[in-house]
């Protein structure tokens, strides 16, 4: 069964420094989506992406992070000048629709980005 | 604005009896209710969804959920709990970006 992969499992960086954080979506899939999770709390919503564009962004989604999806397989998340609150779950979704948000996504399993 | 509640950090069943896990919802407008399922290690996984129609939606490893707009409650269910069952369980609703409620921690005994 195809999956969405993520690597790596585990970052870690220290404040300041730059990280990007990799995803491979499902290989039909046109609308791809990152996530976070800071220990303890709720899965956050931080991007969507289609058609080569950021279609949505939260609050979280400021001027440090970026998205691009490269080479057509791989999508990547980009936090510019790391800060400690960074440190978090980093979860990677895609869809192959997204029909007024009717559609389910399929997540990978995570990188787990650790701030120092 | 939209949300999810999950009242139950935590649910413990004893294998064989029927489980429920508890979501409610706050939406203007129609919502679009879903459940993921997240084992250790691994991403959530996708196991149902409410658009519209049939208020008790079946999906995947035997839960069910129903949704009830009184209430504003889309609680997961299933008949029969195994110990597999045991993860975490996010409830998320989507109205523009996913929603994801804090999560219930499900422990099946046997």
């Amino acid at each position: 069964e195809p999956e969405v992969t993520q690597t790596p499992s585990h970052q870690v960086t220290q404040m300041g420094q730059e990280v990007i954080l990799r995803c491979v979506p499902i290989s039909n899939h046109l609308y791809f989506y990152w996530y976070r999770q800071i220990l303890g709390q709720k899965v956050e919503f931080l991007v969507s992406f289609y058609n080569n564009e950021i279609s949505e962004k939260s609050e979280i989604f400021d001027d440090q992070f970026s998205v691009e999806r490269p080479d057509g397989s791989n999508f990547t998340l980009k936090i510019r000048s790391t800060k400690l609150e960074d440190s978090a779950m980093y979860f990677c979704a895609s869809s192959d629709r997204d029909s007024l948000w009717q559609d389910e996504q399929f997540f990978g399993p995570g990188t787990r980005l650790t701030v120092l | 604005a939209q949300s999810v509640a999950q009242p139950e950090d935590q649910v413990n069943v004893a294998e064989g009896n029927p489980l429920t896990v508890k979501c409610t919802y706050s939406v203007s407008g129609n919502p679009y209710l879903f459940w993921y399922v997240q084992y250790p290690n691994r991403g959530l996984q996708f196991l149902l969804k409410y658009i519209t129609g049939d208020n008790l939606v079946k999906g995947s490893y035997g839960f069910e959920a129903e949704f009830n707009k009184s209430q504003t409650s889309f609680h997961l269910k299933k008949p029969s709990a195994l110990v597999s069952d045991s993860a975490l369980y996010f409830c998320a609703v989507r109205v523009g970006d996913m929603r994801f409620g804090a999560g219930t921690r499900l422990t099946v005994k046997p």
